[in-house]
């Protein structure tokens, strides 16, 4: 199996600022690579596909970036809307998600 | 609008059975494959099993290989997941999840989710 990493596992930020998360996949996965944006008592939601696609009537300040094994997650003003856990997930093989990054507002 | 219903969900003793299913409305259903998703509580996200549009290709995650199967009626529009040989640590919220890609064998992105179904196994 395709292992998933994220850092850091959890932040805190201003409103505003910008927020990178990373993710690494523990072997060449090309761009099938996931964002989806978590929050509390909800479903997860799809933000970016393979890599670097913005999904329908996400806010463009969700970007992503990365091929192969290292990939970065971006909110370039965080608003309090944000709040939430955001997950990596692969489907280079049978899906597998990271751990998640918890994202809070300072 | 794409609306996916959980259902099916509760309490179980270990060992015990359990089918899960998914109601689905809003898009060609037969057009995409779909998916199983659990979160145990507190914990991420664990893909479980995916269909293709046709029943044709089947995956399952190591974890539950061979205790569970998904299965899909397209002339009903529903999905299923037969849970059998149930662990404690198979509680969790499951969700169904469609797949992003028409016509497809099964992309493995997940691009709408239902409100899940909490299956908890306990004595």
């Amino acid at each position: 199996d395709i292992q998933m990493t994220q850092s850091p596992s959890s932040l805190s930020a201003s409103v505003g600022d910008r927020v990178t998360i990373t993710c690494q996949a523990s072997q060449d996965i090309s761009n099938y690579l996931n964002w989806y944006q978590q929050k509390p008592g909800k479903a997860p939601k799809l933000l970016i596909y393979d890599a670097s696609n913005l999904e329908t009537g996400v806010p463009s300040r969700f970007s992503g970036s990365g091929s192969g094994t290292d990939f970065t997650f971006t909110i370039s003003s965080l608003q309090p809307e944000d709040i939430a856990t955001y997950y990596c997930q692969q489907y280079d093989n049978l899906p597998t998600f990271g751990p998640g990054t918890k994202v809070d507002i300072k | 609008e794409v609306q996916l219903v959980e259902s099916g969900g509760g309490l179980v003793q270990p060992g015990r059975s359990l089918r899960l299913s998914c109601a689905a409305s809003g898009f060609t259903f037969d057009d995409y494959a779909m998916h199983w998703v659990r979160q145990a509580p507190g914990k991420g996200l664990e893909w479980v099993s995916g269909i293709s549009w046709n029943s044709g290709s089947i995956g399952y995650a190591d974890s539950v290989k061979g205790r569970f199967t998904i299965s899909r009626d397209n002339a009903k529009n529903s999905l299923y997941l037969q849970m059998n040989s149930l662990r404690a640590e198979d509680t969790a919220l499951y969700y169904c999840a469609k797949d992003k890609l028409v016509g497809a064998i099964g992309s493995g992105s997940f691009d709408y989710w239902g409100q899940g179904t909490l299956v908890t196994v306990s004595s």
